[in-house]
């Protein structure tokens, strides 16, 4: 499996909801992150997991949780947001414990969610 | 601050023409530089990076450190080139920041 997954590929939540964000891969990567993808925008990085501990947090609201099981899982928890939250939530892993060199970033399809 | 810029959003060139597409960076330090595609309906996807100096689906990229520059070029565009492309850079260890991207389209 060369791949990451993200599930689901939609989501529609009230501002009331909790609901996770998936993202599973088993290339045995050490790293994995969650990007933020607004229309027409660039990914914007929002957290990075290194071998399962949390190493940044781009001072993401706490409405966003993230949480890593297990090196091969990556969820992001989502309570109380905000329509403006609705983007597309990319996630991505990588072979090393960082993003550069021979270790580059593979990502997932990602997750499409509307906030309403 | 370190920052990625792409001036173009779109750019138009027909099938056979070449294709350049610009970055420009500013940072502090050696920069370790990517560049990333997305066809439509696929994932993000790496093209290149400046470290392997490679050749990847006739697309290359020279680092220049005197023009702060990493543009993307190919001899001969092929329509199925058409995609949004990313010049990223590495801030830290593990932070790839994205410059706003430059759809191409290769037109028949």
């Amino acid at each position: 499996d060369t791949e990451v997954t993200q599930t689901p590929k939609h989501l529609v939540m009230g501002m009331t909801n909790k609901k996770s964000l998936k993202c599973e891969q088993h290339m045995g990567h050490r790293a994995m992150y969650w990007y933020k993808q607004k229309a027409k925008k660039p990914p914007e990085l929002m957290f990075v997991y290194s071998y399962e501990k949390l190493s940044i947090n781009e001072s993401v609201p706490s409405r966003f949780s993230p949480e890593c099981p297990n090196s091969s899982l990556l969820n992001l928890h989502l309570h109380a947001l905000q329509p403006e939250d609705s983007a597309l939530y990319l996630c991505a892993s990588s072979q090393e414990g960082w993003a550069g060199g021979d270790s580059p970033l593979h990502f997932g399809n990602g997750t499409r969610l509307t906030v309403t | 601050a370190q920052r990625v810029t792409q001036p173009e959003k779109l750019l138009s060139v027909f099938k056979g023409a070449p294709v350049e597409l610009k970055c420009n960076y500013s940072y502090s330090g050696s920069p370790e530089l990517f560049w990333y595609v997305q066809y439509s309906r696929q994932r993000l996807q790496l093209l290149l990076r400046h470290i392997s100096r490679e050749s990847i689906k006739g697309f290359t990229a020279d680092l220049n450190k005197g023009e702060t520059s990493f543009h993307l070029k190919k001899p001969f565009a092929q329509e199925e080139d058409s995609a949004m492309y990313y010049c990223a850079l590495i801030q830290g260890a593990q932070k790839l920041v994205f410059g706003q991207g430059t759809r191409l389209t290769i037109n028949p």
